[in-house]
């Protein structure tokens, strides 16, 4: 079954730099999505792109997929304190409006 | 418009009780997604369900969890006779309708189940 795995497991920054996580997973997809999740909080959906699209841009987001190595990667540019939180991508599979395979998630911590 | 409606947010049980826990989807979704999440971990899958019908059940342990969406109301995933090992956050998603471009999920809040 397909999983996503990302890495760093944990990142610490400062704010203000550039945040960069990646996220492979392991079977053909529809689509991967990215979430944030703060500390014992709920998931906030945060950019999805399609098995057709190299990459995608939302205000200081950036995410990049490549089917052939199936990877994808999230970078937050310009991080903020309010940016530390764990992300998570999901995959969902061909066959689609199925189940989201989770990550493990990256633990993104911005010191100020 | 509401987003996705999870209660209780915490519920504690002991050992060998029940635990009920309740979603509502945003308005307009038809397609309810149950997933767990461990401490230090990702989600995982349960049970995926629209109105009155469990479409992909392959995430449920095989005894003790069933989950139910009716025609009337919020889905239900219920746990009987818990046991410590169930202590987790459990995650309602809803979606709209299988159109182009609906592919997202929307989550709620979760519940914190604590079993003593």
């Amino acid at each position: 079954s397909q999983q996503g795995e990302e890495d760093p497991q944990a990142l610490s920054i400062q704010e203000g730099e550039n945040a960069t996580m990646n996220c492979s997973y392991k079977t053909s997809i529809n689509n991967l999505q990215w979430y944030r999740q703060n500390s014992g909080r709920g998931l906030v959906h945060l950019i999805l792109i399609r098995s057709n699209e190299r990459e995608k841009h939302s205000g200081r987001l950036r995410v990049t997929l490549d089917t052939s190595k199936k990877s994808s990667s999230l970078l937050i540019t310009a991080s903020r304190a309010a940016d530390t939180a764990s992300y998570f991508c999901a995959t969902d599979g061909l066959q689609g409006a199925q189940k989201l395979v989770f990550g493990q998630g990256t633990r993104l911590t911005i010191n100020p | 418009n509401a987003g996705v409606m999870q209660n209780p947010r915490h519920l504690v049980r002991r050992r060998g009780q029940e635990a009920r826990l309740r979603c509502s989807p945003m308005k307009g979704h038809s397609h309810v997604y149950w997933y767990r999440q461990l401490p230090e971990e990702g989600l995982k899958f349960m049970v995926y369900l629209q109105k009155e019908n469990i479409i992909d059940e392959s995430g449920m342990p095989k005894e003790r969890f069933s989950a139910e969406f009716p025609k009337e109301g919020p889905s239900i995933l219920r746990i009987q006779q818990v046991v410590r090992g169930d202590s987790a956050a459990y995650f309602c998603a809803s979606r709209p309708r299988v159109v182009a471009g609906a592919d997202t999920q929307y989550f709620g809040p979760g519940t914190r189940l604590t079993v003593l």
